[in-house]
C-alpha cells in the first residue's frame, strides 16, 4: 500500500511570490492534515480536510489556505511569501480523522 | 491551550546504554497519546498510540508508557541505528479532528 506522497520535495521561491504543494493520502484515507516544521517552533498544525471541507484550522495567517478534492488529494497554498515561510511541510493522512496519522516525507520551501 | 514537553532536549547514549525519554503534557480531554520517530529529511515515522493511564505498548527496543500526566519511551539496550528525534504529540478535545499538539522533541545520538 503506497504511503503519503508530497510533491515537490524542494521549492525554491523569491519573497512576495505564491506557491502550492500537493499531497495525496494513503488509499481510503479521507482526513488529511498540513504541519509547519520549523527549528524554532517545531511542528505546528495548519489545518485539516476531510470530505473536501476544513475541519480545523490552526494559528496562522490567512495567507496560508488550503483545498481538498473528491479523490481526498489535498493542496496547500501560501501567498505573498515571507522569509519566515521557508520550512519543511508536511501532509499527514488518517481515516477517519481520529486515531494514527500518517506522515509523507514533506516539502522543503526555502524563501529567498 | 494543549501544551505538551519532551526532555531531555537532546540525548547521548552508548550502545547497550538503556535510558527514558520524557513526554509531560497538560490537555483537556486526552483521546491519544502519540509517539513518532523522525530521521533527518524525512517526515516523522508513527511508534505507538496510547489512549488510557496505565496503558503500555512495546516494539523491539522500545517501550511506550503512559501515566495521567505524562508518557516515557524506553530504549532497551539501543543501537546505532536508532539515533533518531523522537517526537511526542496529543490528541485532544471534543472539536479538534486530527490536531495534533507536538512536543519539541528529543533528539537522541546512540554511538557504536
Amino acid at each position: 500500500k503506497a504511503g503519503v506522497t508530497q510533491t515537490p520535495r524542494y521549492l525554491i521561491k523569491t519573497r512576495g511570490q505564491q506557491v502550492t504543494l500537493s499531497c495525496s493520502p494513503i488509499s481510503g484515507h479521507r482526513s488529511v492534515s498540513w504541519y509547519q516544521q520549523t527549528p524554532g517552533q517545531g511542528l505546528q498544525f495548519l489545518f485539516e480536510y476531510f470530505s473536501e471541507t476544513q475541519r480545523n484550522k490552526g494559528n496562522f495567517p490567512g495567507r496560508f489556505s488550503g483545498r481538498q478534492f473528491s479523490n481526498s488529494r489535498s493542496e496547500m497554498n501560501v501567498s505573498t511569501l515571507e522569509l519566515g515561510d521557508s520550512a519543511l511541510y508536511l501532509c499527514a493522512s488518517s481515516f477517519l480523522g481520529d486515531g494514527i496519522q500518517y506522515f509523507g516525507a514533506g516539502t522543503r520551501l526555502s524563501v529567498l | 491551550e494543549d501544551q505538551v514537553t519532551q526532555s531531555p532536549e537532546a540525548l547521548r547514549l552508548q550502545e547497550g546504554e538503556s535510558s527514558s525519554l520524557n513526554c509531560s503534557y497538560t490537555v483537556s480531554g486526552l483521546r491519544g497519546l502519540f509517539w513518532y520517530r523522525q530521521d533527518p529529511g524525512k517526515g516523522p515515522e508513527f511508534l505507538f498510540t496510547l489512549y488510557s493511564a496505565g496503558e503500555e505498548k512495546e516494539k523491539e527496543r522500545l517501550k511506550a508508557t503512559l501515566t495521567k500526566k505524562e508518557s516515557f519511551l524506553h530504549i532497551t539496550a539501543p543501537k546505532p541505528e536508532d539515533s533518531a528525534t523522537y517526537l511526542c504529540a496529543v490528541q485532544a478535545g471534543e472539536t479538534s479532528g486530527s490536531r495534533l499538539t507536538f512536543g519539541e522533541g528529543t533528539q537522541l545520538t546512540v554511538n557504536p
